[in-house]
């Protein structure tokens, strides 16, 4: 969905290294989410927002953080990147009450 | 736990004849169901959703998906499949909680041969 864009599209990064994930939207949602995919395990939650300064943790948050800058920017940080969180990030909005997400074309990260 | 559970890694099928992907769940109550697409280097794209009412639900691109609360499955369905509707399929439950999230399956790659 064109309406939600994440930087970079590939990134590899060393062990080690801090890196930023950015998600923005147009939608104009309040609530926006990070997930992982990894191979025959579907999409895991990350974090969630629902709103500037509502921040949750997901199911699989350790080793990540976030910072929602607008409601429009949720960016995804990795303090020290390691290669098991080598895997494709998935961010996604959605409207206030309801509960249908719209993806981003996702984010590869190599950790190496 | 609550839990999505897609059976098959892989489903083939030949172009024209009828698809089913499985889903069943585990959550308590009675849950916001939904199917999402994903397209080689794209990000999932919504399909279709059960809230409440018809058990057969249509969505896009001529797909379908039957909710059965005694199975609690809600298997995708298609009469005629496409070549170009070979792609990644997640089925993904909503519990109904106050949290909002969604809780993936873990896809499962359907193939249409011509």
């Amino acid at each position: 969905d064109a309406d939600v864009t994440q930087t970079p599209r590939n990134r590899i990064t060393k062990t080690g290294k801090r890196i930023m994930l950015e998600c923005s939207q147009t939608k104009g949602h309040d609530r926006m989410y990070w997930y992982r995919q990894d191979p025959g395990l579907g999409l895991r939650l990350i974090y969630y927002s629902f709103d500037v300064k509502d921040i949750n943790k997901g199911e699989i948050s350790d080793g990540y953080s976030v910072s929602r800058q607008a409601q429009a920017k949720f960016s995804l940080s990795l303090e020290s990147a390691i290669p098991n969180q080598t895997a494709l990030y998935f961010c996604a909005t959605s409207e206030s009450g309801t509960l249908q997400q719209y993806f981003g074309p996702g984010t590869r990260l190599t950790v190496t | 736990a609550q839990s999505v559970a897609q059976p098959e890694d892989q489903v083939n099928v030949a172009e024209g004849n009828p698809l089913t992907v499985k889903c069943t769940y585990s959550v308590s109550g009675n849950p916001y169901l939904f199917w999402y697409v994903q397209y080689p280097n794209r990000g999932l794209q919504f399909l279709l959703k059960y809230i409440t009412g018809d058990n057969l639900v249509k969505g896009s691109y001529g797909f379908e998906a039957e909710f059965n609360k005694s199975q609690t499955s809600f298997h995708l369905k298609k009469p005629s499949a496409l070549v170009s509707d070979s792609a990644l399929y997640f089925c993904a439950v909503s519990p109904l909680d106050s949290s909002y999230k969604l809780i993936f399956g873990s896809g499962t790659r359907l193939l249409v041969r011509p």
